[in-house]
């Protein structure tokens, strides 16, 4: 079994300050872990994607994710919020064995100028 | 990357009606398809998978005499809604996926809006 929590429904952030996206998993196997994006009316953006090589991730546009497996997390962090990031960020996994993934309910990120 | 496209990007229907949605691979072939619903403000719900030249599998509570889905080729999948009604409309959304293996990512189509009258 496994599943995705994702600690946040909105976060909040003004531009130019730190963004933290929350996640936590679990699961059965040895998983392999996802943050996509979607703006408004739009599909999902791959963000980046964790395959067990380096447990810090880095995306695109600045993004990166730190996979700790002692507290199941794989959290989001940018360093400098900007105001096209504001859309809806989904945490997913997917483990080993199976190619079935879960998503979590997804977090809204609010960028303030 | 691997591209997915979908057809149409937004669809209008009277109920009763049937739509056909259509998912394609691009440049690459998907031996896995994945159909999504997504309410609106909320997270993806799978609805199916499906694979080539097999028939689909479907997740709990989703029925398949309604959402009708078939995957005749490697870079083809389509969903057709049949006799639509106003809660079908939602956000469909496919995704397509190149292997079996755990750290193949999917690549998402842009989506599908359908709004059923």
């Amino acid at each position: 079994a496994q599943s995705v929590t994702q600690l946040d429904s909105h976060v909040s952030v003004s531009e130019g300050t730190p963004v933290l996206l929350r996640c936590n998993y679990s699961s059965s196997y040895s998983p392999s872990l996802f943050w996509y994006v979607q703006h408004p009316n739009k599909g999902l953006q791959l963000l980046l994607k964790y395959t067990s090589a380096a447990t810090l991730v880095k995306g695109i546009n600045g993004f990166e994710a730190e996979f700790k497996k002692s507290e199941t997390s794989f959290h989001l962090t940018k360093p400098s919020a900007h105001m096209s990031d504001a859309a809806e960020y989904f945490c997913v996994v997917s483990p080993g064995g199976s190619y079935i993934p879960t998503f979590g309910r997804g977090t809204s990120l609010i960028v303030h100028p | 990357g691997a591209v997915v496209s979908q057809h149409p990007s937004r669809v209008i229907c009277k109920s009763g009606t049937s739509v056909k949605i259509e998912c394609r691979s691009l440049d690459f072939q998907a031996t896995t398809m994945f159909w999504y619903r997504q309410f609106p403000k909320k997270s993806l719900m799978l609805m199916a998978t499906s694979n080539e030249g097999s028939k689909a599998t479907y997740e709990q509570g989703v029925e398949k005499d309604k959402f009708l889905i078939n995957h005749a080729s490697l870079t083809l999948s389509t969903l057709t809604v049949t006799s639509a009604h106003p809660e079908d409309s939602s956000f469909y959304i496919c995704s397509a996926g190149t292997g079996t293996g755990p750290y193949n990512e999917q690549f998402f189509g842009p989506g599908t809006r359908l709004t059923v009258l």
